[in-house]
């Protein structure tokens, strides 16, 4: 069965500390997998997308890595800020699948203290 | 910067009754979805649309969803009678065409059936 799953569930961080969330998937096919930000209450907002061939995609503070053998990948967020604070979602879409079809993982909901 | 756009942010209905979520997609894009989040769960696909009719739908999208495309510029949901189920919070994305991964998401509505 495709899969997303997503640690830690939760993460407390001090501002401007640096942090790194996990995702593993046992999508099949793979095509390829996204980050997703999603404030409370808004909807989620693209942080990055890679597909099979890429190992690691940078969107300012955030860095993304993928492993396509391991189906692992991580969100790395340098000198975090109060305004980080939100949930993180990992999304992973089959090969062939529709781009509607997307694999959710829960999240991770990161608090960033200052 | 253009948006998905939803309307209304918060519906509270009664169990048995009808409801029309509305969206204004992205004016350009040719792909429209609908997904929805229960409180505290991972966001689901329920639709995929284009070229005005649908083309992919999930389990969860059975007899009492339909989606429309009513005039050029919006996309609704209807749910033809509530079920205390149902209540979630509603994302409307669209995405330009079927090369380009990147899905946007409106800020959605959160839908309440007592």
């Amino acid at each position: 069965k495709n899969q997303v799953e997503q640690s830690p569930q939760s993460l407390i961080i001090l501002e401007g500390k640096n942090c790194t969330l996990q995702c593993n998937y046992t999508v099949s096919p793979f095509s390829n997998l996204r980050w997703y930000k999603q404030d409370t209450g808004r909807g989620p907002v693209s942080l990055t997308i890679m597909t099979f061939s890429e190992n690691t995609k940078s969107n300012g503070r955030y860095t993304a890595t993928l492993d396509a053998d391991t189906k692992q990948s991580s969100l790395h967020i340098t000198a975090s800020q109060l305004s980080d604070s939100a949930s993180y979602i990992c999304v992973v879409s089959a090969k062939g699948g529709s781009q509607g079809n997307l694999i959710f993982g829960k999240g991770t909901k990161l608090s960033v203290k200052p | 910067e253009p948006e998905v756009t939803q309307t209304p942010s918060h519906q509270v209905t009664q169990m048995g009754q009808e409801v029309i979520l509305r969206c204004v997609p992205i004016s350009n894009h040719l792909y429209f979805y609908w997904y929805r989040q229960i409180l505290g769960q991972k966001v689901e696909f329920l639709v995929s649309f284009y070229n005005n009719e649908i083309s992919e739908k999930s389990e969860i999208f059975d007899d009492q969803f339909s989606v429309e495309r009513p005039d050029g510029s919006n996309f609704t949901l209807k749910i033809r009678s509530t079920k205390l189920e149902d209540s979630a919070m509603y994302f409307c994305a669209s995405n330009p065409d079927r090369t380009t991964y990147e899905q946007y998401f409106g800020p959605g509505t959160r839908l309440t059936v007592t």
